[in-house]
């Protein structure tokens, strides 16, 4: 599965966009891009995938380039519940047999009032 | 539905005690996993199973010991625990395999003393 490059810590005002974005440059063709969060001692929770169109959700919007080497997961409308530790992987199709999940350092994301 | 549900939320353990981690799916899911989470380590599977009454090694299988007599349940036991246990334990489900959408359950905090 390729890497995944993200920033270490964002910010966002509640009731504002977030945008965070995840770099990919290595992604092959078969693979997806998913995003996970973890809210503060909970499990992780799945938030959405996509392979190369744009991806809308009730959570969240996944916009994937032209060339897949990027992508930015937004929330529309962030909320104090929305702040949360944000992972993105790439997952090839039909993948590791069983589906480990590997997550990197993600991102996190600070919604301050 | 409940989800991904798991028993106790927390533990303390003395050194050489044994204990049983109980999952619990209701959504059918053939696929059952369990990772530990530590600080800077980010997830790590211990083992998981593709279907009742069958288990496989994940990468830190040493130590544990799972069971799946039930599709809906999946059993992490620690026969002698030692403080390297100690530990946050999350238990996931999946539809199926490669890069199906995992569901999480609140996780297990585990203390060996």
């Amino acid at each position: 599965d390729a890497k995944t490059t993200q920033p270490t810590s964002m910010d966002c005002a509640e009731g504002r966009a977030a945008n965070l974005p995840c770099n990919h440059s290595t992604i092959s063709g078969n693979e997806y891009v998913y995003w996970y969060r973890q809210i503060h001692s909970q499990g992780p929770q799945y938030i959405i995938h996509g392979l190369k169109n744009n991806e809308t959700n009730e959570m969240a919007s996944l916009i994937i380039t032209e060339d897949r080497k990027s992508s930015t997961l937004i929330l529309p409308h962030a909320t104090l519940r929305d702040t949360a530790v944000y992972y993105c992987i790439a997952l090839r199709a039909g993948g590791t047999s069983y589906g480990k999940l590997t997550f990197g350092q993600g991102t996190i994301l600070t919604v301050h009032p | 539905n409940a989800g991904v549900t798991q028993t106790p939320k927390f533990r303390v353990l003395k050194t050489g005690q044994s204990m049983t981690l109980l999952c619990a799916q209701d959504m059918n899911h053939e696929y059952m996993y369990w990772y530990r989470q530590d600080p800077g380590m980010g997830l790590r599977l211990i083992h998981y199973s593709v279907g009742e009454g069958t288990t496989a090694k994940g990468e830190v299988p040493d130590g544990y010991n799972v069971s799946r007599l039930k599709k809906q349940n999946f059993l992490l036991g620690l026969e002698s625990a030692a403080p390297s246990q100690t530990s946050v334990y999350f238990c996931a489900s999946s539809y199926g395999g490669g890069r199906e959408t995992q569901y999480f359950g609140p996780g297990t905090r585990l203390l060996v003393l």
